[in-house]
């Protein structure tokens, strides 16, 4: 069974830049998650989906982190403009609908803010 | 609220000791627990966890933990460490059943002697 695919695994970028990442879940699973690992720091909830609606969102700041999944499939987290403190490692993981919290997670995509 | 305090950013054992990693939580219903683990440049992994029932689960490489509810804590052990369990451990909670976010503990870094 394949695992949960993310792209690209490294990106630095200038502050003010844009950048995009992407995951694709395991198939079949219909929850989707994006954390975000600052260096230090346990993951933190950006955002969850349920097949292709948002289930909370409530930690991602919306006012530069936009993300979304389409078709209930792959998804895509963006933000525009980064900052200094947007350097993080960030997760997504997927379970499957009725799981008891178990997550399962991709490599992750480390972002540098230069 | 649910929260999750790990003791010990990073411990250190010899080859062959006992690991004891420590974590205690907050949750205002009962909590389902687990314990992840995250190699080097790697995405996180599930150790064990638990849910309902016996509040001693035994998980993968060795590893256990047990459920203590009248000490709010979920310490992860195992018997004998090998130089492959050096890697992060993060503890989690979810808000029981139907509930699939997790909140992490910031981790702690298990470094092994030879």
């Amino acid at each position: 069974e394949a695992g949960v695919a993310q792209s690209p695994r490294y990106k630095i970028i200038e502050k003010r830049q844009s950048v995009a990442f992407w995951c694709n879940p395991i198939s079949g699973h219909a929850t989707l998650y994006w954390y975000q690992q600052i260096l230090g720091q346990g993951p933190k909830l950006l955002i969850q989906f349920q097949n292709n609606g948002v289930v909370d969102d409530s930690q991602l700041p919306k006012d530069r982190f936009s993300a979304e999944r389409l078709k209930g499939v792959d998804s895509t987290l963006k933000i525009q403009p980064a900052k200094l403190e947007d350097s993080a490692v960030y997760l997504c993981a997927s379970s499957y609908q009725s799981g008891f919290g178990e997550l399962f997670f991709g490599e992750g995509s480390r972002l540098t803010v230069l | 609220a649910q929260s999750v305090t790990q003791l010990g950013s990073h411990v250190s054992v010899s080859e062959g000791a006992l690991v004891l990693l420590r974590c205690n939580y907050s949750s205002s219903v009962p909590p389902y627990l687990f314990w992840y683990v995250q190699y080097p440049n790697q995405g996180l992994q599930l150790l064990l966890k638990y849910t309902t029932g016996a509040t001693l689960v035994k998980g993968i490489n060795g590893f256990e933990a047990e459920f203590k509810k009248s000490e709010t804590s979920f310490h992860l052990t195992k018997p004998s460490a090998h130089m492959s369990d050096a890697a992060e451990y993060f503890c989690a909670v979810s808000e029981g059943a139907g509930s699939y976010q997790l909140t992490f503990g910031k981790g702690t870094k298990l470094s092994v002697i030879p």
